[in-house]
This record gives C-alpha cells, sequence and structure tokens, in this order.
C-alpha cells in the first residue's frame, strides 16, 4: 500500500498561472482533505469531501476548487495563483467507522507563487 | 478564534528525561482529540488519540491525558529519544455532522538533545 501520495512534491509558479494539485490514496476512504501549512499557522483545511461527487468548503477555502470525481482521487486547483498561496500542502484521507476519524496524511507539496 | 491552542512553540528536553506537550481547547462540543508528530519534509503522522470517555490512554513511550473540566490534554514522552525530536500537533474533532473535521493547533517544535 503507497498510502496516500501527492504529486507534485515542490512547484514555483507565478502570479496568475494555474495549476493543479493531484492526491491519491489507495486505503478506499470515503474522506478527504486538502490542509495548507504555513509557519507559526498549523495545518488548516482548504477544502474537503465526503465521498465521489462531493466537496465542501474548509477553514480558508477562497482562491481554490477541488473535485473528486474518483473515490480514490483529490483534486485542489488554483485558477490564478498568487504569492498568499505560497505555502506546503497537505492532502489527508479518513474512513469512516474510524470512530476518532484518524487522517493519514501525504508527503506534502511545497509549493511558491512568484 | 483559535479553537485548539499550544501555547508553547518548542520545548527542549534532555534524552532520557520526559517531555510534556500541552493542548489547550475551548469548543465543549470536541470529544475526541489526537497528536500527530511531522518531521520536516514529511506529512504528518498519527501518534496517539483519546477518547473523551478516558482520562488516560498509553502507547508504549506515549501517553496522553485528558482533563475535561479543565479542557487540557498533554502528551507524555517518557523516556525522550533524540528521534522524538519533531513538530508535535495537538486535534480535536467533534461527533455528529461535522465528525470527519479536525481542528489543530498551531504547534510545538521538540527538541531532544543527546
Amino acid at each position: 500500500n503507497a498510502g496516500v501520495t501527492q504529486t507534485p512534491k515542490f512547484r514555483v509558479l507565478k502570479t496568475g498561472q494555474s495549476m493543479t494539485l493531484l492526491c491519491a490514496q489507495d486505503m478506499n476512504h470515503e474522506y478527504m482533505y486538502w490542509y495548507r501549512q504555513d509557519p507559526g499557522m498549523g495545518l488548516r483545511l482548504i477544502h474537503y469531501s465526503v465521498g465521489e461527487g462531493t466537496t465542501a468548503k474548509g477553514e480558508v477555502p477562497d482562491g481554490y476548487n477541488v473535485s473528486r470525481l474518483k473515490k480514490q482521487n483529490f483534486l485542489l486547483g488554483l485558477e490564478s495563483a498568487a504569492p498568499s498561496q505560497t505555502s506546503v500542502y497537505f492532502c489527508a484521507s479518513s474512513s469512516i467507522g474510524t470512530g476518532g476519524n484518524e487522517q493519514f496524511f501525504g508527503p506534502g507539496t511545497r509549493l511558491t507563487v512568484l | 478564534d483559535q479553537q485548539v491552542k499550544q501555547n508553547s512553540p518548542s520545548l527542549s528536553v534532555q534524552e532520557g528525561r520526559i517531555s510534556i506537550l500541552n493542548c489547550d481547547y475551548t469548543n465543549s462540543m470536541f470529544d475526541y482529540f489526537l497528536w500527530y508528530k511531522k518531521y520536516p519534509a514529511e506529512g504528518p503522522t498519527f501518534l496517539i488519540s483519546i477518547s473523551s470517555i478516558k482520562d488516560k490512554n498509553e502507547d508504549g513511550r506515549f501517553t496522553v491525558f485528558l482533563n475535561k473540566s479543565a479542557k487540557h490534554l498533554s502528551l507524555h514522552i517518557v523516556p525522550s529519544q533524540p528521534g522524538d525530536s519533531a513538530v508535535y500537533f495537538c486535534a480535536a474533532s467533534a461527533s455528529g455532522g461535522s465528525n470527519y473535521k479536525l481542528t489543530f493547533g498551531k504547534g510545538t517544535l521538540l527538541t531532544v538533545n543527546p
């Protein structure tokens, strides 16, 4: 099992460019999440999905869009990147019935917007 | 409004001694608490959790204590090892409609000195 994987690992964008971050999980988890981590800010939830075809806004959704067309994949899109979106992005997944909602995280994508 | 607070940004201890990391929460609906460990350039990994029906959970060198009346939990690591040096995040969730979401603290950087 690969667990949660993220593509790419690093990316540099210019202001106004667009990109898509891909998250894939092979654990058959229903729930998937996108977080961003900034220095001194901890992990903040951007968007999440409770199942294939569903998405919802998290704590800091502005400037991002997501899609969950397949259960195992969760895509995070930046339509017009801004320097404020420079961050490390983590994807996570979890399963119904774990009781405490342990989330499994990917290795992260480091994004720099110039 | 920060619902999960880790007031110590950093902690330094000697190898073999006890490390105590603290976490406070304000939302009385939280009933499940988790600790995650994060090494640089990696995603967070689950360490230990506790349900609100318990006041202590132990796993090897790691013990989490929960004081519901004080809305406070702590992670004890005994004995501390240099490999424990990492950022530790406290997280909380609430049962019910949003039980799939975790709220994270900002993290505490633990350094264990040989």
